[in-house]
């Protein structure tokens, strides 16, 4: 597996309250993305990183925002946190263009932060 | 963007038996790829398909991209319990600069009764 860590693994938070994801690697790979997945909806990407300091929307990100300060951190922030953002979180990274024989836009994942807003 | 439709939604087999999950899209892909999530885990990249027609084998899986790469499919032969999870397509984001974004499908849950 790639060097992929994610933080934390579980919160449970209250409606309202700010959470912030961290998701970190080791592979100095230039483009990360932050996805949710959910039930019937598979895998909808919140945000996505293309280099230090240089982000941009994906398909659900009212609500969320994000940081990328270091090629290695990627940080996903619930503003203020609703029921509807309860969620598994997952962090993925990508070489692209390819430098290894996996394909230009192979993903590699990290093991993912459950998040329960009550 | 990017749509791909994956069916079925749910798969359920007896062990021995023989499984398929398919992807489609209204439009030529450039490729596509396929990952497996195990229950609790998350994806794994498994292949890339190029080419039109391209047919791909890893052991018992096999994977097709159709003549005219608008569809897909995954078929695993004799599945076991251990291909329990979740079987997703992903698709490359069209036009312009991707950013190697990737749209997924809605994704196949198979569980495998022994």
């Amino acid at each position: 597996d790639a060097g992929i860590t994610q933080s934390p693994r579980h919160k449970v938070t209250e409606t309202g309250t700010p959470v912030t994801l961290r998701c970190h690697q080791t592979e100095n790979h230039r483009y990360m993305y932050w996805y949710r997945q959910d039930p019937g909806h598979g895998l909808r990407l919140i945000h996505y990183s293309y280099g230090v300091k240089d982000t941009d929307k994906g398909e659900v990100s009212d609500g969320y925002s994000v940081s990328r300060s270091k090629t290695e951190d990627f940080l996903l922030t619930l503003e203020s946190a609703t029921s509807s953002q309860t969620s598994v979180y997952f962090c993925a990274i990508s070489d692209y263009p390819a430098t290894s024989g996996g394909g230009k836009e192979t993903q590699y994942f990290g093991p993912g932060t459950r998040l329960l807003v009550l | 963007g990017q749509q791909v439709m994956q069916i079925p939604q749910y798969q359920h087999v007896q062990e021995g038996e023989d499984f398929t999950t398919y992807c489609n899209s209204s439009t030529t892909l450039s490729n596509i790829q396929w990952y497996k999530q195990r229950p609790g885990g998350h994806p794994v990249f498994l292949i890339q398909l190029v080419k039109s027609g391209e047919v791909k084998k890893q052991k018992r899986l096999t994977f097709q991209f159709g003549e005219a790469k608008k569809n897909s499919s995954l078929h695993i032969t004799a599945t076991q319990t251990t291909d329990v999870g979740t079987y997703f397509c992903a698709v490359a984001n069209a036009g312009g600069t991707s950013y190697g974004k990737l749209t997924f499908g809605q994704g196949t849950i198979l569980t495998v009764h022994p």
